[in-house]
């Protein structure tokens, strides 16, 4: 079985301060972790993926996200907030040898503020 | 560039009436998705499609069925409509090819109401 959660259901940051948006997930054997932002009134858009390798994995408008096994973690960063980050960001597993239909988390709303 | 359409952008139906929601892709994706998007719920998967004329059920599937004749069609069709069914529908593509390690493409997503 394969879960993810995402603690927060809402972040707030300041503008030009480091961001955090928490993801973990439960797999029963190792995992496929995405990450997904999706802007007001629009669909999801792939932002970056763990597949295997480096721990540390860079995507699309800055961010990256840290994969840390022991913790069963997948956090989504980025250095620098822009108010235009402000949107709703999800976290996905799949649980590789399993089923190819990943397993979503609730959502997480960033608000970037000036 | 990728795409996933998705026939309407808002919706509003009435009661019992027949929904269809259509999805299009261009990418020759083999995998195709449809899930609903509520608040505090995240995304729900209703139905999913791995090839022409194959399809599983997800997570909540009830009142909802599809159907998929050709490969980059895949249509969500509400037999009778009914209030809580009003949410925001959205529709994903996914390529088969290689691992499963591969991201889903999502189409703009219908918002339906039904009243």
């Amino acid at each position: 079985a394969q879960s993810v959660a995402q603690p927060e259901d809402q972040v707030n940051v300041a503008e030009g301060n480091p961001l955090t948006v928490k993801c973990t997930y439960s797999v029963s054997g190792n995992p496929y972790l995405f990450w997904y932002v999706q802007y007001p009134n629009r669909g999801l858009q792939f932002l970056l993926k763990y597949i295997t390798g480096d721990n540390l994995v860079k995507g699309s408008y800055g961010f990256e996200a840290e994969f840390n096994k022991s913790q069963t973690s997948f956090h989504l960063k980025k250095p620098s907030a822009l108010v235009s980050d402000s949107a709703l960001y999800f976290c996905a597993v799949r649980d590789i040898g399993g089923s190819y239909i990943p397993t979503f988390g609730r959502g997480t709303s960033l608000i970037v503020h000036p | 560039d990728v795409k996933v359409t998705q026939s309407s952008r808002y919706l509003v139906k009435r009661t019992g009436e027949k929904v269809f929601l259509e999805c299009v892709q261009d990418m020759d994706h083999e995998n195709m998705f449809w899930y609903r998007q509520d608040p505090g719920l995240g995304l729900r998967l209703i139905y999913f499609s791995y090839d022409v004329k194959m399809k599983e059920k997800g997570d909540i599937p009830e009142g909802y069925s599809v159907s998929r004749e050709k490969k980059e069609r895949f249509s969500l069709i509400l037999e009778s409509a009914s209030t809580n069914q009003t949410s925001m529908y959205l529709c994903a593509s996914s390529s088969r090819a290689g691992s499963t390690a591969v991201e889903q493409y999502f189409g703009p997503g219908t918002r339906l109401t039904v009243t």
